[in-house]
């Protein structure tokens, strides 16, 4: 596709529920990371992926947080259990081979509101 | 945890102004980044500015780095209200991949 596309844009959960947020990036681009922007905040850092292998999960606030890109192209971030304090705008981006010195191009976001 | 911080965290300014945002970070890093994001919507790149460059210019912004003191600032000149957004910074640290981003800065430009 032209740009990165993430579904659904808009999820409204009840606590306790399980959530699957899917990101779609650019055709070819390698890598793939996944943010968490709370309200009034800037993106933080939640897991990066290259390719298929996940080389950085640092970000991912509990083990409740689990993300996967198995063919190296489309990823889902998956909450389980989810709590009051997992309302944000979840972003996806991509960035082509040789990311360093590259831009990231971002997904519109799914907004998750925990109930 | 957020690297950069940008200040001002608000800023309003008239239509035709300019508006200056600064960045500062903490660790070395490969270039920063200055994207915006209006209400709502997904971040969009801006301008890249490479640690071995001291100033950048696209159209109407203009990004300086000071790596001695590690801090950049944006410079949007004749601001118009569809300018309104919010401009984060976002550091390439050396040895990573990943992005890190400050607060950033809301940004009114009042018609």
């Amino acid at each position: 596709g032209a740009g990165v596309s993430q579904s659904p844009r808009y999820k409204v959960a009840k606590r306790g529920q399980d959530v699957a947020l899917r990101c779609d990036p650019i055709s070819g681009h390698v890598s793939l990371f996944w943010y968490q922007q709370a309200l009034g905040q800037g993106p933080e850092f939640l897991t990066y992926f290259q390719n298929e292998a996940q080389l950085d999960k640092s970000g991912l606030p509990s083990d409740r947080f689990f993300a996967e890109r198995p063919e190296g192209s489309v990823s889902t971030l998956k909450i389980q259990r989810t709590q009051q304090e997992d309302s944000a705008v979840y972003l996806c981006a991509s960035r082509a081979m040789g990311g360093t010195n590259t831009e990231a191009f971002f997904g519109q976001g799914t907004r998750l509101t925990v109930v | 945890s957020q690297q950069g911080e940008e200040d001002p965290q608000a800023l309003s300014i008239q239509e035709g102004e300019n508006a200056t945002m600064n960045c500062s970070y903490k660790t070395s890093i490969n270039n920063l980044q200055w994207y915006r994001q209006n209400s709502g919507r997904g971040l969009v790149h801006l301008i890249l500015i490479r640690s071995n460059e001291r100033e950048k210019h696209s159209g109407r912004l203009r990004v300086t780095l000071d790596t001695s003191k590690k801090s950049s600032s944006l410079l949007i000149t004749a601001s118009r209200a569809a300018d309104t957004a919010s401009y984060f910074c976002a550091t390439d640290r050396s040895g990573s991949e990943k992005l890190v981003f400050g607060k950033g800065t809301k940004l009114t430009v009042n018609p």
